[in-house]
């Protein structure tokens, strides 16, 4: 398994300011992922990020609003720009552990609340 | 894209009763099915996965069951226990040793009576 950490753990932001999640993990990995989960709801991929290349973003999310840095194999942040009420929510990193190893561990999330 | 679909939205049984959720999932390419357990206020912790090489995985009070043909996965969990109070997500993804982007369900909050 892997030992994956966020910061913060929690937030809370005004509208139109910016804030960077950061994820760490114990072990170098391949891929890393950042979802989000709002209130009472399922986990949706925003996002890819890949060591040494740009992230891949999923449909509905844009760099523009949430870039992301994968600056080496156990970091990676992502932060959500010029906040507004709607992205308030659970944010997750995840790391899966290589080419054979299909498992998903998250991180225990950031909660942000933008007013 | 994938679709995952999961039901029930929601479930209560009496404690030592059993329970099932089911997910079907749309891209026949899918070929790893994991299920993960959330508590209030934790992250998402995987309880059991398969691959679509098998048909059935147990662990303890815990199996899932695929059925690759109608494109559906089930979990179930016997002498269901308190403690097992959570919301369940299924999830789908192609493996390809390259990328494993998972697709959720819409998840089951399950409630089990004391």
């Amino acid at each position: 398994s892997a030992v994956i950490s966020q910061k913060p753990s929690r937030d809370i932001c005004q509208r139109g300011t910016s804030l960077t999640i950061q994820c760490q993990v114990d072990s170098q990995v391949t891929m890393m992922f950042w979802y989000r989960q709002q209130p009472g709801q399922s986990l949706t991929l925003i996002a890819t990020a890949n060591q040494g290349s740009e992230a891949t973003y999923e449909s509905g999310f844009v760099i523009d609003k949430f870039p992301i840095s994968r600056p080496n194999l156990t970091f990676s942040t992502l932060t959500v720009s010029n906040m507004s009420p709607e992205d308030s929510s659970i944010y997750l990193c995840s790391v899966d552990l290589g080419a054979f190893q299909e498992t998903q561990y998250f991180g225990p999330g950031t909660r942000l609340l933008v007013l | 894209g994938e679709n995952v679909e999961q039901h029930p939205s929601t479930l209560s049984v009496q404690e030592g009763d059993s329970a099932v959720i089911k997910c079907t999932y749309s891209d026949s390419a899918s070929n790893y099915f994991p299920w993960y357990k959330q508590e209030l206020g934790k992250r998402p912790q995987l309880i059991i996965d398969i691959r679509s090489n098998v048909g059935e995985k147990k662990d303890q009070r815990i199996a899932v069951t695929l059925n690759k043909t109608a494109k559906h996965f089930s979990l179930h969990i016997t002498e269901t226990q308190p403690e097992d109070s959570a919301v369940y997500f299924c999830a789908a993804a192609v493996s390809s040793g390259s990328a494993r982007q998972l697709t959720f369900g819409s998840g089951t909050q399950l409630t089990v009576l004391p």
